[in-house]
């Protein structure tokens, strides 16, 4: 089944502890992209990559980062997580191409509650 | 500095009628609007997109109207159906060289109700 997977859905942490919040697609897409929700603010675009080893930032890359090793995988990290991180992460994915970009599949999304 | 703002949070509509969600945009860069439709407890899902050559691209009960120099786009939905209640996203683009095209900016979102 085509899908795209994030791990954990749940995450409680405290201030400053390092966290990683790992993507994967089936799908061999080249885009992959982070997005947070957050209420009254809508979905705000972290990260993007359009390919291994090419990642650009978003609106909102903060205190976050990416790395691209490999095609399926697209991890979130957060070296010391405040607060203000507390949100809803999307994780999506789209075979590749301006055209293409739109018809992302987004993951289940992660519930993230920072202490 | 939101780029792009759906100023209505909530619309609510009877079965059968027109939903009309709306969105506006500040940088006359972007060329490419996207909608995404999002139910609870489950990622967004693509809609229905124009590019900015266009005014109006239709698929099925959905219909997008660009107005490039109000820079304000409008999602139609006719007839509109309970299952159309969710939150709608707008996005848009902006191609500036090399990958910037895969740089999207959302709405806050609205909250779409269909009544039966």
């Amino acid at each position: 089944e085509a899908q795209v997977t994030q791990n954990p859905r749940y995450l409680i942490t405290v201030t400053g502890k390092k966290l990683t919040v790992t993507c994967s697609q089936n799908m061999n897409h080249e885009y992959m992209s982070w997005y947070r929700q957050d209420p009254g603010l809508g979905l705000r675009q972290i990260y993007y990559s359009m390919n291994v080893e090419v990642t650009d930032k978003g609106d909102v890359p903060e205190g976050y980062k990416v790395s691209r090793k490999e095609k399926r995988n697209f991890p979130l990290i957060l070296e010391s997580p405040s607060p203000n991180q507390t949100s809803l992460y999307f994780c999506a994915s789209s075979l590749s191409g301006r055209g293409l970009v739109e018809t992302q599949y987004f993951g289940p999304g992660t519930r993230l509650l920072v202490l | 500095d939101q780029q792009v703002k759906q100023n209505s949070p909530s619309l609510s509509v009877q079965e059968g009628r027109i939903s009309i969600l709306n969105c506006d945009y500040t940088n006359s860069m972007f060329d490419y609007f996207l909608w995404y439709k999002k139910y609870p407890a489950e990622g967004p899902t693509f809609l229905i997109s124009i590019s900015s050559i266009k005014d109006k691209n239709e698929d099925g009960r959905f219909t997008v109207f660009l107005n490039k120099s109000a820079k304000h786009l409008s999602l139609h939905i006719v007839p509109s159906q309970p299952g159309d209640s969710a939150v709608y996203f707008c996005a848009a683009s902006a191609y500036a060289g090399g990958t910037s095209y895969g740089k999207l900016t959302f709405g806050q979102g609205t909250i779409l109700t269909v009544h039966p």
